[in-house]
């Protein structure tokens, strides 16, 4: 399958600064990346939908000025958590569309622990 | 909006057979997606279904009822490795959809 990655792996920062998490797909372009965010024992939660060369789509409820997403390139997207809080703590995870394929499958990045003390 | 249920655990033995349930109530329905989740790892991809009946991958098979809102993940021959959370996710809206996800059901092998 498809291999997608995401820099860094883990993150810890304090309270007001801002982190940027890279989420890249290897070895075919991507369109269309997403952005979820996961609390422990909790499902993902679908944050955002990333458009190369166009202003990301926010699902309800998600802070756009907070959690600022850039898609620069069909090969990389990131997601800036502005002015981290503690409850911004989570594992953030991107995923990425293979346009070949014909069961429109998502190929997920390795995700990234946030922790914001 | 949209609804996902699934069991938040199950358990079951090496070499049995396990069957993890799915409901959904959801606008734009696209297709329903099932993954693998291992601890503090990103989700695999497991089966997709789209149209109503059973898809059968190995060891794994899926079905779907979009009539019912429902689906199920069948796993036989159970491994330790298996043990897992499994993600149900339902696609909405166009080719390129998003996807929302259960809450997902922490499947535990034992020997």
């Amino acid at each position: 399958g498809a291999v997608v990655s995401q820099h860094p792996s883990r993150v810890i920062c304090k309270s007001g600064t801002s982190v940027k998490i890279e989420c890249r797909s290897l070895d075919f372009q991507a369109t269309t990346m997403f952005w979820y965010r996961q609390f422990p024992k909790k499902s993902l939660m679908l944050m955002a939908t990333s458009n190369e060369g166009s202003k990301a789509t926010y699902e309800q409820g998600v802070e756009k000025d907070k959690f600022l997403i850039n898609h620069a390139s069909l090969t990389l997207s990131t997601l800036t958590v502005t002015s981290a809080h503690p409850e911004d703590s989570s594992f953030y995870i991107c995923s990425a569309h293979s346009q070949p394929e014909v069961t429109d499958t998502q190929y997920f990045g390795p995700g990234t622990r946030l922790t914001v003390l | 909006g949209q609804n996902i249920d699934q069991p938040t655990e199950m358990t079951a033995t090496e070499g049995a057979i396990v069957q993890i349930n799915c409901t959904y109530q959801t606008s734009g329905f696209n297709g329903l997606f099932w993954y693998q989740q291992h601890a503090g790892e990103a989700p695999t991809f497991l089966s997709y279904n789209v149209l109503d009946g059973l898809e059968e991958k190995g060891r794994f098979s899926s079905f779907l009822s979009r009539s019912k809102g429902y689906s199920y993940l069948l796993l036989k021959e159970l491994q330790m490795k298996d043990s897992a959370s499994y993600l149900c996710a339902v696609k909405r809206g166009s080719t390129l959809g998003r996807l929302y996800f259960g809450r997902g059901t922490q499947l535990t092998v034992w020997p």
